[in-house]
């Protein structure tokens, strides 16, 4: 069975500074895939990066990056220079090559301010 | 390309009745798959639908059904409606048969189900 942990419930960050949001997670799996989303209020979940279990490098994708340390089943978001768009929830996601459904953790709900 | 719709947006219902909740998958998409979320929590995966036929079940009763139609829309159908029951109903669509563990999902904005 997948786990996804996400430990911080919530995360204060002020405008342009980063911010990096935890992620563990627990499969006996070899070939998996990490995913990121963004929840706004509105409720619509939003895809921002993917890892593979095989991949050598950390993912980027413009101002995110993922912090990749498969020994530690550890998959953490970066976010840089942080906008006040950038208010919303956070989940952190994995799906493993004998299912096709996402396994989410619980979210981290990140407040910037000005 | 039209991105993935949901119908309604906002529903109450009354303990005890059912609900139909509708999904429009994105163009080119063949899999559906359906999240209901509390409030607070991530989603917790309830089925998914591959080419009309059901492809995987998560925990939930009997009383959560579902269907896909041959233009790969689906419906999400809950019976005897329960408290519990009220949440972020989501539905995601992709293409599976693109066989890949990116197989990116597309979300829509999702039905606020509200049970009273």
């Amino acid at each position: 069975a997948q786990k996804i942990t996400q430990t911080q419930p919530g995360m204060f960050v002020q405008e342009k500074e980063a911010v990096t949001l935890d992620c563990t997670y627990d499969t006996s799996d070899p070939s998996y895939g990490l995913f990121w989303y963004k929840q706004p209020s509105s409720g619509e979940m939003i895809f921002l990066i993917y890892q593979g279990s095989y991949d050598q490098q950390n993912a980027t994708e413009g101002r995110y990056s993922l912090n990749f340390q498969k020994a530690r089943k550890s998959a953490n978001l970066v976010i840089s220079a942080s906008q006040l768009g950038d208010s919303a929830m956070y989940f952190c996601a994995m799906r493993d090559i004998n299912d096709y459904k996402l396994s989410f953790g619980a979210g981290t709900t990140v407040t910037v301010r000005a | 390309e039209t991105g993935v719709t949901q119908s309604p947006t906002h529903l109450i219902k009354t303990r005890g009745q059912q609900v139909t909740l509708r999904c429009s998958s994105q163009s080119g998409h063949n899999t559906v798959s359906w999240y209901q979320q509390a409030l607070g929590q991530g989603p917790q995966f309830i089925f998914q639908y591959y080419r009309e036929e059901e492809n995987g079940r998560g925990n939930f009763p009997p009383r959560f059904s579902g269907l896909q139609f041959p233009n790969y829309s689906s419906e999400l159908n809950v019976n005897a409606l329960e408290l519990d029951d009220s949440a972020l109903y989501l539905c995601a669509s992709s293409d599976r048969d693109r066989g890949s563990l990116k197989m990116e999902a597309f979300f829509g904005q999702g039905t606020r189900l509200t049970v009273v």
